[in-house]
């Protein structure tokens, strides 16, 4: 057990709808990382978040949003979904001491979205 | 830009054989950091082993050791003696020094059978 939590661990739902998944990372660890898996992207970075600050973006789409509450954890919005957006979405954290990357990150179980 | 290259797709092992999975790895930066991440068929990313660019001594725990060579860029894996709970796929990763920004990148990943 990683420390992480993500919940819910299954999602179906139809194209167009939005959903909301969440992340809570282990305690003590101020930055949490999103990714999506999937077979043909293979592993993704989207999203960072540090202390309640967007830190970095990677291969994002502008119909997904993130954010992360003061209590830490975060949540990531996908919205007008598509078929191609069924995959597994990880969240990570890590501490992210001075000269942040060499932390590892811990990742959470994973929720598996489906979109029909 | 950073990028990993796991060549390997698929690996086919007999119990107790040994099995060496390979990772190059491209990038600008003179510090860095190196990854190995496993996916059980159960889905969750469990972390293995961060190695640091200035840092060239292999690692060994248990049966799992790691082979880092900065002169050909790669950050292989091997495991010695392999057993079916092996079985998984292996993610090499890369994260370039960055302060907060410690987003990682993933290879395609290798998928090891060990039939018994």
């Amino acid at each position: 057990d990683s420390g992480v939590t993500q919940t819910p661990k299954h999602l179906i739902t139809a194209t167009g709808q939005r959903v909301t998944l969440r992340c809570s990372p282990r305690s003590g660890d101020l930055s949490v990382y999103w990714y999506q898996q999937s077979l043909d992207q293979g592993l993704q970075f989207l999203i960072q978040y540090y202390n309640g600050e967007e830190r970095a973006k990677g291969n994002i789409l502008e119909r997904f949003s993130a954010q992360q509450f003061p209590d830490l954890h975060s949540e990531l919005n996908l919205s007008s979904l598509e078929l191609g957006d069924s995959a597994l979405y990880f969240c990570a954290s890590s501490v992210v001491g001075a000269g942040g990357a060499k932390n590892e990150q811990f990742f959470g179980p994973g929720t598996r979205l489906t979109v029909l | 830009a950073q990028k990993v290259t796991q060549a390997q797709t698929e690996i086919s092992v007999v119990e107790k054989e040994d099995v060496t999975l390979d990772c190059v790895y491209e990038t600008r930066d003179t510090t860095y950091y190196l990854f190995w991440y496993k996916q059980p068929p159960s889905g969750e990313l469990v972390f293995l082993i961060r190695r640091n660019s200035f840092d060239e001594q292999n690692e060994i725990s248990g049966r799992y050791s790691w082979n880092f060579q900065k002169s050909t860029s790669s950050f292989n894996f091997t495991i010695t003696a392999s057993q079916v709970v092996d079985s998984a796929v292996y993610f090499c990763a890369l994260s370039e020094r960055g302060g907060a920004n410690s987003k990682l990148t993933f290879g395609k990943g290798i998928t090891l059978s060990v039939r018994p």
